[in-house]
């Protein structure tokens, strides 16, 4: 059973850096394309970007500027860092798998609040 | 970038009613639009996938179709554990896109 796990600081500074990471267990990372996609609270969902197991990268143009996706898979882990952040960033942040055009496997997600 | 559409954005609805939720791409493409169901506190769950397959495990009063740049969700017989938020997402291209969501709430 494919799971996935979002682990990483909830609580960043504006202007610092959001650092996250997800864990798949039960498949292998070298698969899927692998996302991350945030939800600010009592929001819609927002694709942040994808990354393959080769390191091939695609971001969002709202913010490409910011983000950086890396993957090791050595671990089954991808990462997340999302640069200068601002109360806007506040959001479920969720990793998610996606092999057919379809993202079929979520992780839980995890609210990262972003605040002095 | 491909911007996506939702209609209704909320809608209020009995058990047993059939229930329509229409999605509305800002560009023509083929099939590559899914659906998915978010209740409150849990991450999406994938319901339809290439606008209409059924994803393993659905309850099969979930279908979906295509016409043109319209994408329809529907649930022939709205169950208690259906009330939740839609949304759709489009797979053609990137920027990877949802829809706003539509809120399925009890009369």
């Amino acid at each position: 059973q494919v799971q996935l796990q979002e682990s990483g600081p909830g609580l960043v500074k504006p202007s610092e850096t959001l650092s996250l990471t997800c864990t798949v267990s039960g498949y292998s990372i070298s698969s899927y394309y692998w996302s991350w996609i945030r939800q600010p609270p009592g929001k819609g969902l927002e694709w942040i970007g994808y990354i393959y197991y080769t390191g091939t990268t695609n971001y969002n143009p709202s913010l490409k500027s910011r983000v950086t996706l890396s993957v090791d898979t050595s671990k089954n882990q991808f990462s997340l860092k999302l640069s200068s952040v601002t109360a806007a960033d506040t959001a479920v942040y969720y990793c998610a798998g996606e092999k057919n055009y379809y993202f079929d496997y979520w992780g839980q997600g995890t609210l990262v609040t972003v605040s002095s | 970038d491909i911007q996506m559409t939702q209609s209704p954005s909320s809608l209020s609805a009995s058990v047993g009613d059939r229930v329509t939720i229409t999605c509305r791409a800002s560009q023509s493409f083929s099939s590559y639009l899914n659906w998915y169901q978010q209740k409150p506190g849990k991450a999406p769950k994938l319901l339809i996938y290439a606008a209409s397959s059924l994803q393993s495990g659905v309850p099969s009063r979930f279908s979906g179709s295509r016409s043109g740049t319209d994408f329809t969700l529907t649930i022939s017989s709205l169950q208690p554990e259906d009330f939740a938020t839609y949304y759709c997402q489009q797979s053609y291209s990137t920027p990877r896109a949802f829809g706003p969501g539509t809120k399925v709430e009890i009369k």
